[in-house]
């Protein structure tokens, strides 16, 4: 299966600023997501990240809180705008690989902490 | 919306018993049900996933059972050890894309 990394693993920002959370894929992939997990809780998914044109939100997900670019079928950029404590959660991105079994996989998450 | 109970929220078992968790979807359209493993501050890991056109799948240890006309579907794990302690959780789609996830299972076994 395809391996995916994000980057920071972890951040601690304050309030009003935004995070660009960077993901990698060692292989081409088909289809990349991203989820959100706030703490304890279920995985909600943002938006699908396409490439080379506009990301597909899910409902009660904004382009202009959550920007997404995917420039390659290797890699796309999460940024968390104008952040508040509200935001505070775990960012997972997640792959389908292509070619392959179809099957979804996830990358180890970024934890953001918004002070 | 579409949505995905899953039950219980908890489970506690002695090691070498099984576990159950059962989830109930609601779109009828969905015919893709992966199932994921979190273990705490890992990322989730699929462990066995169904399609609608089967109504039950085995991997060792672990079975997936698939009723699509009550539009629910179980995890089975046997002889449980203490590695299998951690988060599971269902979902369910229309394809390998769109999932809903549910709440999880928060699953503990004791030596």
């Amino acid at each position: 299966s395809a391996v995916i990394s994000q980057k920071p693993s972890r951040d601690i920002c304050q309030r009003g600023t935004s995070l660009t959370i960077q993901c990698q894929v060692d292989s081409q992939v088909t289809m990349m997501f991203w989820y959100r997990q706030q703490p304890g809780q279920s995985l909600t998914l943002i938006a699908t990240a396409n490439q080379g044109s506009e990301a597909t939100y899910e409902s009660g997900f904004v382009i202009d809180k959550f920007p997404i670019s995917r420039p390659n079928l290797t890699f796309s950029t999460l940024t968390v705008s104008n952040m508040s404590p509200e935001d505070s959660s775990i960012y997972l991105c997640s792959a389908i690989e292509r070619g392959g079994v179809y099957e979804q996989y996830f990358g180890p998450g970024t934890r953001l902490t918004v002070t | 919306g579409e949505n995905v109970e899953q039950h219980p929220s908890t489970l506690s078992v002695q090691e070498g018993d099984s576990a159950v968790i059962k989830c109930t979807y609601s779109d009828s359209a969905s015919n893709y049900f992966p199932w994921y493993k979190q273990e705490l501050g890992k990322r989730p890991q699929l462990i066995i996933d169904i399609r609608s056109n089967v109504g039950e799948k085995k991997d060792q240890r672990i079975a997936v059972t698939l009723n699509k006309t009550a539009k629910h579907f179980s995890l089975h794990i046997t002889e449980t050890q203490p590695e299998d302690s951690a988060v599971y959780f269902c979902a369910a789609g229309p394809n390998t894309d769109k999932l809903i996830f549910g709440t999880g299972t928060r699953l503990q076994v004791f030596p």
